[in-house]
């Protein structure tokens, strides 16, 4: 069985600051991968997503990822946050060839001026 | 622009009461999903459907139902509605059952069971 672990519940930042919200995963079998942002009061948008080929990911709003299938992780970051870049965070797995997206608990990043 | 449309935001319901939860997509996905966001557990699947008429259990499934009469709405059903299914519930949409052209999520209908 699959399962995703975000490692921090809660990132407090400051803006213009850098920031990383860690993910890690387990899997027997290969997996797409995913991140998700959630603003207050709505559903989950797409930010970016790990299906093959290069390990590097770039998604919207300037984030990036990056998939190390040896640590099984898939850390998001961003180089310098902004107030807006608040919200809730989540990683998401989905097995190739499976029928379902198992995400995480999620991580509330705080961007404080 | 594309969506999913969740027919209602907010609701309030008492315990017992039967609920309906609509969900309608515009983008002709095949595949429709019912998940519930609490605190601390992120999202949890309760049932997904692959086609009209088709249903598929997610990992908790139990207390509720869902009907798919049409591609485009997937409804999710609380036949006696209790108080810890007060939750976030999030309807998404998606062009393959695997998932790898991601999600398409509806806002969300906060329900609260008293």
């Amino acid at each position: 069985a699959q399962s995703v672990t975000q490692l921090d519940s809660q990132v407090p930042v400051f803006e213009e600051a850098p920031v990383e919200l860690r993910c890690n995963y387990s899997s027997s079998v290969s997996v797409y991968l995913f991140w998700y942002v959630q603003y207050p009061n709505q559903g989950l948008q797409l930010l970016l997503k790990y299906l093959s080929g290069s390990t590097l990911v770039k998604g919207i709003n300037g984030f990036e990822a990056e998939f190390n299938k040896s640590q099984t992780s898939f850390h998001l970051r961003k180089p310098s946050v902004h107030i807006s870049d608040t919200a809730e965070y989540f990683c998401a797995v989905s097995e190739t060839g499976g029928f379902k997206t198992i995400f995480g608990a999620g991580t509330r990043l705080f961007v404080k001026a | 622009d594309v969506k999913v449309t969740q027919s209602s935001r907010y609701l309030v319901k008492r315990t017992g009461e039967k609920v309906f939860l609509e969900c309608v997509q515009d983008m002709d996905h095949e595949n429709m999903f019912w998940y519930r966001q609490d605190p601390g557990l992120g999202l949890r699947l309760i049932y997904f459907s692959y086609d009209v008429k088709m249903k598929e259990k997610g990992d908790i499934p139990e207390g509720y139902s869902v009907s798919r009469e049409k591609k485009e709405r997937f409804s999710l059903i609380l036949e006696s509605a209790s108080t810890n299914q007060t939750s976030m519930y999030l309807c998404a949409s998606s062009l393959q059952v695997e998932g790898n052209y991601g999600y398409t999520f509806g806002s969300g209908t906060r329900l609260t069971v008293v």
